[in-house]
């Protein structure tokens, strides 16, 4: 069974330009996480879809960051316009409804430099 | 407020020695709490994990953990390291409720001397 799988495992852009960032959960994971690592910090929550709807995307550090879920499978995040402070790795995870333990899957996440 | 504190940002042990990574929790209802791995290039990867069951956890490459709540820590433990075992370690905590996501600690580079 494949994993979560994270796309692209680099990116490198400047000041300003637009990064998206894509995200395939384990199948028939409903649940998807966005959690974000700023280098030399911890890894902080972003927001969480179940399918489709945003459960809860207070993370989000302010509205340059739009994330969605297109028909509950894959999913994005961009950053428009992308600011230095952005830099970091952007992790996705995901997770089964059976059970409420907390457990995610993780990808093996996203690089963002931004210069 | 929710939180997970990591003491050290890096240990060092000699190979073949135990390996002690710390972790303190605070949390306002019982938690559950895991332990993950990221190896070099790789993803998050988890070790071992306490939900209220046992309060001694065994994970996977010989790490386990003990969860007191009288000293609210969630230390982790491996007899003896190998040098495999080089890799960043993260402690996370999932409370429910509230903010939906695991609240992770800064994680602990774990560094093995020949």
């Amino acid at each position: 069974e494949a994993g979560v799988t994270q796309f692209p495992s680099h990116s490198v852009i400047e000041k300003g330009q637009t990064v998206t960032l894509r995200c395939d959960p384990i199948s028939g994971h409903d649940n998807l996480y966005w959690y974000r690592r700023v280098m030399g910090k911890e890894i902080k929550f972003l927001l969480h879809f179940v399918k489709e709807s945003k459960q809860d995307e207070s993370g989000m550090p302010n509205n340059r960051f739009l994330a969605e879920r297109t028909g509950g499978t894959y999913s994005t995040l961009k950053v428009q316009p992308a600011e230095l402070e952005d830099s970091g790795v952007y992790f996705c995870a995901s997770k089964g409804i059976q059970g409420n333990t907390g457990e995610l899957f993780f990808g093996e996440g996203s690089r963002l430099t931004v210069l | 407020a929710q939180s997970v504190t990591q003491l050290g940002s890096h240990v060092s042990v000699s190979e073949g020695a135990l390996v002690l990574l710390r972790c303190n929790y605070s949390s306002s209802v019982p938690p559950y709490l895991f332990w993950y791995v990221q190896y070099p290039n790789q993803g998050l990867q988890l070790l071992l994990k306490y939900t209220s069951a046992a309060t001694l956890v065994k994970g996977i490459n010989g790490f386990e953990a003990e969860f007191k709540k009288s000293e609210t820590s969630f230390h982790l433990t491996k007899p003896s390291a190998h040098m495999s075992d080089a890799a960043e370690y993260f402690c996370a905590m999932y409370s429910g409720g509230g903010a939906d996501g695991l609240t992770f600690g800064k994680g602990t580079h774990l560094i093995i001397q020949p």
